[in-house]
């Protein structure tokens, strides 16, 4: 089945710098690739995603981006502020259609 | 309000009673699945469904029960339970059966078993 890692499982930036958070993946016919964030006490919420056929996504400070050969997918934050502090989870659909997720990174933006 | 309600929210209970835990969703979603959160350990998939009578087993299945009589409830049950079900769980659902789309989840129960 689909394996998917996140490294490393922690991350500290300064505020205003950016982050960079690279998951790989198992799977080759994997086609949907979400990022889920998770506030402290709060449920996982989705803040993008893409799929296959797309190589870049942005949505205003956050973008992924997807390396289909390499069978990697990074979360780009600029401008990091306080509020991104959270766990950020990535996950990928296979060809058995079940999502699966990395286990987490913890993202801490430093005043 | 589009949202996925689960009961309890806290639990403490002991070894051995059994226990259910509640979910229900309001968007008419094909698919709902059962995940447990633990330390280090991510977001783990305890049984999915992807539709009304059809159920299967995720990743870490044991001593863990589901049904799906109804499109919109799929509680998760848990007979015996034991101390190494303490968890913080969530359950999910999605629009279609293939999870191409946004998963929306529930508030999460965090349950205790002494």
């Amino acid at each position: 089945g689909e394996n998917v890692e996140q490294h490393p499982s922690t991350l500290s930036v300064q505020e205003g710098d950016s982050a960079v958070i690279k998951c790989t993946y198992s799977d080759s016919a994997s086609n949907y690739f979400p990022w889920y964030k998770q506030e402290l006490g709060k449920r996982p919420q989705l803040i993008i995603d893409i799929r296959s056929n797309v190589g870049e996504k942005k949505d205003q400070r956050i973008a992924v981006t997807l390396n289909k050969t390499a069978k990697h997918f990074s979360l780009h934050i600029t401008e990091t502020q306080p509020e991104d502090s959270a766990v950020y989870f990535c996950a990928a659909t296979g060809v058995s259609s079940k999502l699966t997720f990395g286990k987490g990174i913890t993202l801490s933006v430093r005043p | 309000e589009a949202q996925v309600t689960q009961n309890p929210r806290y639990l403490i209970t002991v070894t051995g009673k059994k226990l259910t835990v509640t979910c229900s969703q309001n968007m008419n979603h094909e698919y709902m699945s059962w995940y447990r959160q633990d330390p280090g350990l991510g977001l783990r998939q305890i049984y999915y469904s992807m539709n009304v009578e059809v159920t299967d087993k995720g990743d870490v299945p044991e001593g863990y029960k589901v049904s799906r009589k109804e499109k919109r409830n799929f509680p998760l049950i848990l007979e015996s339970p034991s101390p190494n079900q303490t968890s913080l769980y969530f359950c999910a659902s999605s629009r279609t059966s293939g999870v191409t789309g946004e998963l929306f989840f529930g508030e999460g129960s965090r349950l205790t078993v002494l």
